[in-house]
């Protein structure tokens, strides 16, 4: 049962036409992010929400802009992609870290992004 | 700020032999969670085994056991009876327990299993 879904799983895109990657999660976890992949590399953080309240990584270019408009959505918007932009676009959840546990963050299986 | 150290890009093992992921990391926070991640080459990020700070024993699931020396700041994978499909992409990553949810990432280590 996908917990976190990721659609489309390969999405192409026009240099500068604008892009929206869509997340949707059953989990009910108040903490949603948005990672970039490039080839083998470790996954880039953009930005995550913590509930409704933004968090944007300071190296996150304004091209890339995000929505959550309820718990269980996210979206990523890329408002003029380049072809530096071509991708795999991780979503990600979790719980918000309370007492002892650190809580993992479970990962949807990613959206590939092609640029023409 | 944390960082993570994973010193082997690549490696091949023979299958069902164990095999040791390194890892080794640095934070100043007190208080924090390390994890594993497998990355097939289908591209989603699986999450595989657990370790907090303050854990006394190590964290075991199934074939997978997290070797985790405080002292030292290592928290190496062990897979046991390595499997055709354990061949993946292997990230280590860490998290204070409060404050930043910040996710930090290892460069990975690229395994193989050999028939």
């Amino acid at each position: 049962d996908a917990m976190v879904i990721q659609n489309p799983r390969y999405q192409v895109t026009q240099f500068g036409k604008p892009v929206t990657l869509s997340c949707s999660q059953t989990l009910n976890h108040n903490v949603m992010y948005w990672y970039q992949q490039k080839s083998s590399q470790a996954p880039k953080l953009l930005f995550h929400y913590y509930d409704k309240d933004f968090n944007n990584e300071a190296d996150t270019p304004d091209n890339f802009q995000s929505r959550r408009p309820n718990t269980s959505f996210c979206f990523l918007d890329i408002r003029s992609p380049g072809l530096g932009d071509a991708a795999m676009y991780l979503c990600a959840t979790s719980r918000e870290s309370t007492g002892g546990r650190v809580q993992p963050q479970h990962f949807g299986d990613g959206t590939r992004l092609s640029i023409l | 700020a944390q960082k993570i150290t994973q010193t082997q890009p690549g490696m091949f093992v023979q299958e069902k032999e164990a095999v040791t992921l390194d890892c080794t990391y640095d934070t100043s926070d007190p208080s924090y969670g390390l994890f594993w991640y497998k990355q097939p080459s289908s591209g989603e990020m699986i999450f595989l085994i657990y370790q907090g700070s303050y854990d006394q024993q190590n964290a075991t699931e199934g074939r997978y056991s997290l070797n985790f020396q405080k002292a030292r700041k290592s928290a190496n994978l062990v897979i046991s009876a390595s499997q055709l499909g354990d061949s993946a992409m292997y990230f280590c990553a860490m998290r204070p327990n409060f404050g930043n949810e910040k996710l930090t990432f290892g460069t990975g280590t690229r395994l193989t299993i050999i028939p």
